[in-house]
């Protein structure tokens, strides 16, 4: 099974509407790290947002918002006010399991879903 | 230069040449990694490495071979490639460290370098 599932390939927002980023995740530890990261076409993967299992608050940076849901096991990105220069590859990841000093760095990636804003 | 940099941008090289890829992070973070993004594929990790020592390696084949001389300096050393390597490589770093109930650990990429392997 997929640990991380963007079900939604490509999204088209109007600019200054909110939109919701789908992110399924799998596991069964009880500590992990959600991220989300933004790919614009020249490559660099830009950090967002961060959500750990342990947060009580739904996390927020400006515009971005995490919609945290720990018992269906989504964490959704949604982003207020849509801007142009928001069009890009969007991209969840998952972090498992408690930091030993050395052996949880690994981040499993989704398959991304490319938002369109439309003017 | 602050965050993450990555030398060349773009390379393109036959399959006989040696070449290396540099990244160098100026975020005084203590961990780096190597991830190769192939087109309709997630991103794979390549390697990792903690206080300059090598802790994962994800079965990646011997034709790239990572270098990590200081906590600041990471190389991906690249020979005999294949055409199925070309792919963007990004380079990221992170201060791995726990903070009370929960641990903060964002990993920050580089631009990548967008190889061609012909």
């Amino acid at each position: 099974a997929q640990k991380i599932t963007q079900t939604q390939p490509g999204m088209f927002v109007q600019e200054k509407e909110a939109v919701t980023l789908d992110c399924t995740y799998d596991t069964s530890d009880p500590s992990y790290g959600l991220f989300w990261y933004k790919q614009p076409s020249s490559g660099e993967m830009i950090f967002l947002i961060y959500q750990g299992s342990y947060d009580q608050q739904n996390a927020t940076e400006g515009r971005y918002s995490l919609n945290f849901q720990k018992a269906r096991k989504s964490a959704n990105l949604v982003i207020s006010a849509s801007q142009l220069g928001d069009s890009a590859m969007y991209f969840c990841a998952m972090r498992e399991g408690e930091w030993s000093g050395g052996s949880n760095y690994k981040l499993t990636f989704g398959k991304g879903t490319l938002l369109t804003v439309n003017p | 230069e602050t965050g993450v940099t990555q030398t060349p941008r773009h390379l393109v090289m036959g399959m006989t040449n040696k070449k290396s890829l540099k990244c160098e992070q100026h975020l005084g973070h203590n961990a780096m990694y190597w991830y190769k993004q192939s087109a309709k594929k997630p991103l794979e990790l390549m390697f990792v490495y903690s206080l300059e020592e090598r802790v994962e390696n994800n079965s990646v084949p011997s034709r790239f071979s990572p270098e990590c001389p200081n906590s600041s300096h990471l190389f991906l050393h690249l020979h005999t490639l294949q055409p199925e390597d070309s792919a963007l490589y990004l380079c990221a770093s992170s201060q791995d460290m726990v903070s009370g109930a929960g641990f903060q650990e964002t990993q920050y990429f580089g631009p990548g370098t967008r190889l061609l392997v012909l």
